[in-house]
């Protein structure tokens, strides 16, 4: 039961230009959410979070976007640059009584200089 | 600041042998995460600590995975006996109290299970 869907494996974009990662979940009761990117070889590294109170939050070029009556989250990064190739992981958490992550399984960004 | 350090970053070994991996959380973090990431799963949480105590191991895959916490700064995953299916990369994190902290993730270890 995949409760956190990221349906794109990949994507490429232009430098300069806007990239789009989405995110859908499943359960109802995640009230917390984040994007993590990962270099290979690295561990994932936080980049940017939304409490479910909120539709958007924003963190320089990064914006990420809830839409809790779809139950589906993006993430925004304007502008694309090289350095933001990465793998994009979403998850959502609950933040009452547990600490785990439920993530999907990532995007592979790839900006085209 | 010394972020999440996990050991050894790679290791091969046979079917069968007992595999160990090894995680140094951040200093002053009261949660302990154990993932693994495999291709067709991506990020799955095998098992937390908060406070040294397993909390949650509902993610073990089964009884040859085993993982202990003797103390705030160390953290072992057991896998015994291996099989070729375990080959993944294991991931430690780790975070401090609180629901808005982010867990930080050690660069993980890559295992092969020949």
């Amino acid at each position: 039961d995949q409760q956190v869907k990221q349906n794109s494996p990949s994507l490429s974009v232009q430098e300069g230009r806007i990239s789009i990662l989405n995110c859908d979940y499943t359960n109802s009761m995640f009230d917390y959410f984040l994007w993590y990117k990962k270099y290979p070889a690295e561990g994932p590294t936080f980049l940017i979070s939304i409490s479910s109170i909120k539709d958007k939050n924003e963190d320089g070029r990064f914006t990420v976007f809830l839409n809790k009556s779809a139950k589906h989250l993006s993430l925004h990064i304007v502008p694309s640059q090289p350095g933001d190739s990465a793998v994009y992981f979403c998850a959502g958490t609950l933040t009452s009584g547990t600490y785990k992550y439920i993530f999907g399984t990532g995007t592979r960004l790839k900006v085209l200089a | 600041d010394a972020g999440v350090i996990q050991s050894p970053r790679h290791e091969v070994t046979e079917m069968g042998q007992e595999v160990t991996l090894r995680c140094k959380p951040i200093s002053g973090h009261d949660y302990l995460f154990w993932y693994r990431q495999t291709m067709m799963r991506g990020l799955e949480l095998l098992i937390y600590f908060n406070n040294n105590v397993p909390i949650d191991d509902s993610g073990m895959p089964e009884d040859r995975f085993s993982a202990k916490m003797p103390n705030a700064s160390f953290s072992t995953l057991k896998i015994q006996p291996s099989e070729p299916r375990d080959s993944a990369v294991y991931f430690c994190a780790s975070s401090s109290w609180g629901s808005n902290q982010p867990q930080h993730f050690g660069d993980g270890t890559r295992l092969s299970i020949l």
